[in-house]
């Protein structure tokens, strides 16, 4: 079974809109680790937000926000006011801390297209 | 810093040739793996170190050999190339046993297997 689901496989808005990413995990572990990855059209992949289990405080980084609800195993991402350099795979990601190996798994990724 | 770099950007391969990918990072990090993408399927742990003279599999790990002789360097080699192999690899690295340390990913080698 899928760890993490991100049911959109492509997302296109326009720019100026909002658009919301979801992420849904899966875990039994009680201390987990929540991540967002984005990947521009370069192929590299950056590195965007962590959040632990024990804080669901949600989070505001400029046009960027996240919202983590531990009653419905979501980790979902808005952007505001998109613009054309947001568009990029992105990627959620789920760690556990029982995992030594420090697995990542990984969703199928979103790829956002923001039209100018 | 230049944080992880990979080598070579691209390459094509015939089946049954082998291959090193390399990976080097400069932040000291214990932890080092390589992941592969695949288009629908996300990334995929393939191999893991938590520090020199230690590896061990992930969750695709057939076809593919690491070694850890620095905690620099974390080389992944294909045998005997296969076109099921064809995919874009990343080299990562992290702070050892840290699982909510961030992976810091290299900018991939796209290998193509013919």
């Amino acid at each position: 079974a899928q760890k993490v689901t991100q049911a959109q496989t492509e997302i296109s808005v326009v720019e100026k809109e909002d658009v919301t990413l979801d992420c849904v995990y899966e875990t039994r572990d009680t201390t987990y680790y929540l991540f967002w990855y984005k990947q521009p059209p370069s192929g590299e992949l950056v590195f965007l937000i962590r959040r632990n289990s024990f804080d669901e405080q949600n989070e505001i980084s400029g046009r960027y926000s996240w919202n983590f609800q531990k009653s419905t195993s979501s980790f979902n991402f808005t952007i505001t006011a998109s613009q054309v350099v947001d568009s990029a795979v992105y990627f959620c990601a789920l760690s556990e801390a029982w995992n030594t190996g420090n697995q990542f798994y990984f969703g199928t990724g979103t790829s956002l297209t923001v039209i100018p | 810093n230049a944080g992880v770099t990979q080598t070579p950007k691209f390459q094509v391969l015939k089946t049954g040739q082998s291959m090193t990918l390399q990976c080097a990072q400069d932040m000291n990090h214990e932890y080092m793996s390589w992941y592969r993408q695949d288009p629908g399927m996300g990334l995929r742990l393939i191999h893991y170190s938590v520090g020199a003279g230690i590896t061990d599999q992930g969750e695709v790990p057939n076809g593919y050999n690491v070694s850890r002789s620095t905690t620099e360097d974390f080389p992944l080699r294909l045998l005997s190339a296969a076109p099921s192999q064809t995919s874009v690899y990343f080299c990562a690295s992290s702070y050892e046993g840290a699982q909510n340390s961030p992976l810091h990913f290299g900018n991939g080698t796209r290998l193509t297997v013919t």
